[in-house]
């Protein structure tokens, strides 16, 4: 069966400190993958996704990256952290029609 | 521009209760409709789901309803519990093999006891 792992399960950021969240998918070959952002309350914004190793698509202009180094995983860095950035971190994967979500990250920026 | 719109915001049901959500959606291409379910400090999963070749699609308490020429479609949980307490999300796609969701805004709902 599918398995996601997205790590750490919360991270506590300074201002203008780097990013990097990790997300690996076990179980399934060459799947889509996502990177969605939530706010407190509020719904996904999609923030990049790929449909392989190193294709990335952008939908958010911000100071956030993304990167597919291997099949299965997924990394999203930030160089400088803005207190904008945070909110619950959520990689996803899609092989069909549905996208299956990882337990998140909850970044919180100080 | 948002093209799932989805309401209520938030929702306050007794137990036992029947809660409704409602999307509509702006482009005609979607062909899959799915309903996913997120508890606070989790990932949403997948709940429910349907295809416009059907009306109506029901799995234990749950119901979707589709209204292809209005472009709506909602979820209906009969009998509502308390663990049902949860953010729901509506989303829409075109095809398969991976095609991107487009997510509603979400619904907050709350089941009293």
């Amino acid at each position: 069966s599918q398995t996601i792992h997205q790590w750490p399960a919360t991270l506590v950021q300074p201002v203008g400190s780097p990013l990097s969240l990790e997300c690996t998918v076990e179980g399934t070959s060459n799947p889509n993958l996502y990177w969605y952002r939530q706010a407190a309350g509020r719904g996904l914004q999609l923030l990049f996704y790929s449909v392989g190793i190193g294709q990335i698509s952008s939908e958010v202009p911000q100071n956030l990256s993304a990167s597919r180094p291997q099949d299965r995983q997924f990394i999203l860095s930030s160089k400088k952290l803005l207190l904008s950035d945070s909110g619950f971190y959520l990689c996803a994967w899609s092989a069909d029609s549905w996208e299956f979500f990882g337990p998140g990250t909850r970044l919180t920026v100080l | 521009q948002q093209q799932v719109k989805q309401s209520p915001q938030s929702l306050i049901v007794q137990k036992g209760g029947i809660s409704i959500i409602n999307c509509a959606y702006e482009n005609t291409a979607f062909d899959y409709f799915p309903w996913y379910q997120q508890f606070p400090g989790k990932g949403p999963a997948l709940l429910i789901a349907i295809r416009p070749d059907v009306s109506e699609k029901k799995e234990g308490r749950f119901t979707i309803s589709f209204n292809k020429s209005a472009k709506q479609f909602s979820l209906h949980i009969m009998d509502s519990q308390p663990g049902d307490s949860a953010t729901y999300f509506c989303a829409a796609s075109i095809g398969t093999s991976g095609s991107r969701l487009t997510f509603g805004e979400g619904t907050q709902l709350t089941v009293n006891p």
